[in-house]
């Protein structure tokens, strides 16, 4: 059972929308992950922070921002979706070099 | 840089036939390494994983996965597989790093 939680489930949005997409976890892992996932394709890491305050990018160019304000709370944001970002984003949390647990994933469709 | 790399892009068995799925990963040093698995509809949850000691590990459902440090595998194995198998299954590599490279994936289907 996930601790690990990610709204919307999904989201169909405009092209030129701001959208953030939520991840919170209640387990106060200290790392945060967001990875990208197209079918058929493997995950991409985007987006990842090791603590409060600390963000980093990912293997995987993208347009998105981060935060980690809070430990729990690690929110990505477009600021002008487009086509292109139609994909399954997921989020993922663990304590040190641990097991990581995902949260269910958003579906963004942009049209 | 770090790979994953999953040979086997869609499988189709029968019921109690045996699973073998290959992965392959680049790099010369200590590696943790994992298997998930995605069901229909659901989260990614880990399958099993190997930090050190017993180069076999056992893991949820009877799968189990041999390390061969020589061959950089981690191949994914389970004798006798079910329908509710029918899964997506990951192989993750994590080394020197706090990233997990992903491999991109082996769909199972299992027909009754």
């Amino acid at each position: 059972e996930a601790d690990i939680y990610q709204t919307p489930r999904y989201l169909v949005i405009g092209t030129g929308k701001k959208i953030t997409l939520e991840c919170s976890q209640t387990m106060g892992h200290d790392k945060m992950y967001w990875y990208q996932q197209d079918p058929g394709m493997e995950l991409h890491l985007i987006h990842y922070s090791y603590g409060v305050n600390s963000t980093e990018k990912g293997d995987l160019s993208s347009e998105s921002t981060v935060s980690r304000i809070r430990t729990e709370h690690f929110p990505l944001t477009l600021e002008s979706a487009r086509p292109s970002h139609t994909s399954q984003y997921l989020c993922a949390s663990r304590r040190g070099q641990l097991t990581l647990h995902f949260g269910n994933g958003t579906r963004l469709t942009v049209t | 840089a770090q790979s994953v790399s999953q040979h086997n892009h869609h499988v189709i068995l029968s019921e109690a036939a045996s699973l073998e799925l290959g992965c392959n990963y680049s790099y010369g040093g200590t590696v943790n390494l994992f298997w998930y698995v995605q069901y229909p509809g659901q989260h990614l949850q880990l399958l099993l994983k190997y930090f050190s000691g017993d180069p076999l590990v056992k893991g949820i459902k009877g799968f189990e996965a041999e390390f061969i440090k020589s061959k950089f595998s981690f191949n994914l194995r389970k004798p006798s597989v079910q329908w509710s198998d029918t899964a997506e299954y990951f192989c993750a590599v994590n080394a020197d790093t706090d990233k997990l490279i992903f491999g991109t994936g082996t769909r199972l289907q299992v027909f009754p």
